[in-house]
């Protein structure tokens, strides 16, 4: 089946670490994305990529870092100087048409927690 | 920026249809309508999408006037599966790609 796969689903964080969130896309998709959720809150947007080396700041990118050197995979670090990590975190794929109405494929999410 | 406003919350019994309104009034030309549902702790899922007038899927219908500057999400005999948040978006076609998901509208079934 195709579809996006996200990894792990639970992670925790130490103060002053680095994390890395997996996601994986087999659905041939060119653009991914990365959104992050906090409770009760609609999804924010962290970093996209429309294509493989490229990628693009959303409106919360500050204390993250990516990188698409593969089609199917667009991991997300959550570095040190994010001082507020704890939140779900939403990776999704689509297919990139110059126009909205491509819908946007989800995986199940990540939940990141500080120790 | 097309910016969607929906209600916070709504509630429902069991076998009634529910419609949530949407309003986006400053929609672009080349923007599509778009609904998705988010169970707790998972990934939004897509819904249904429209341009104009009326889409009927399976699940749902979307009902957008002539004007564009509002869309319904109407949910037909709804089951307490269906308690869920929902999120009406508009596309940035200027941008290309991103979406811009808001609070949602958490609606609650009971029996």
């Amino acid at each position: 089946d195709g579809g996006i796969t996200q990894s792990p689903k639970y992670l925790f964080r130490k103060e002053g670490q680095n994390v890395t969130l997996s996601c994986e896309q087999n659905l041939n998709h060119d653009a991914m994305y990365w959104y992050r959720q906090d409770p009760g809150q609609g999804l924010r947007l962290i970093y996209y990529s429309q294509i493989v080396n490229d990628f693009q700041k959303g409106d919360i990118a500050e204390g993250y870092s990516v990188s698409r050197e593969k089609k199917e995979s667009f991991p997300l670090t959550v570095t040190s100087a994010q001082k507020n990590p704890t939140a779900f975190y939403l990776c999704a794929s689509s297919t990139p048409t110059g126009f909205s109405n491509q819908p946007q494929h989800f995986g199940d999410g990540t939940r990141l927690s500080i120790l | 920026l097309a910016k969607t406003t929906q209600p916070i919350s709504m509630d429902s019994y069991e076998g009634q249809e529910v419609n949530i309104t949407c309003s986006h009034n400053n929609i672009a030309t080349n923007d599509y309508i778009t609904w998705y549902q988010q169970f707790p702790s998972q990934g939004p899922r897509f819904i249904i999408q429209g341009y104009k007038t009326k889409v009927t899927n399976e699940v749902a219908s979307l009902f957008i006037p002539a004007d564009r500057k509002s869309s319904t999400l109407s949910l037909p005999r709804v089951s307490l599966s269906d308690t869920a948040v929902y999120y009406c978006l508009v596309g940035f076609s200027n941008s290309g790609y991103a979406l811009n998901f808001g609070k949602g509208t958490s609606l609650l079934v009971t029996p």
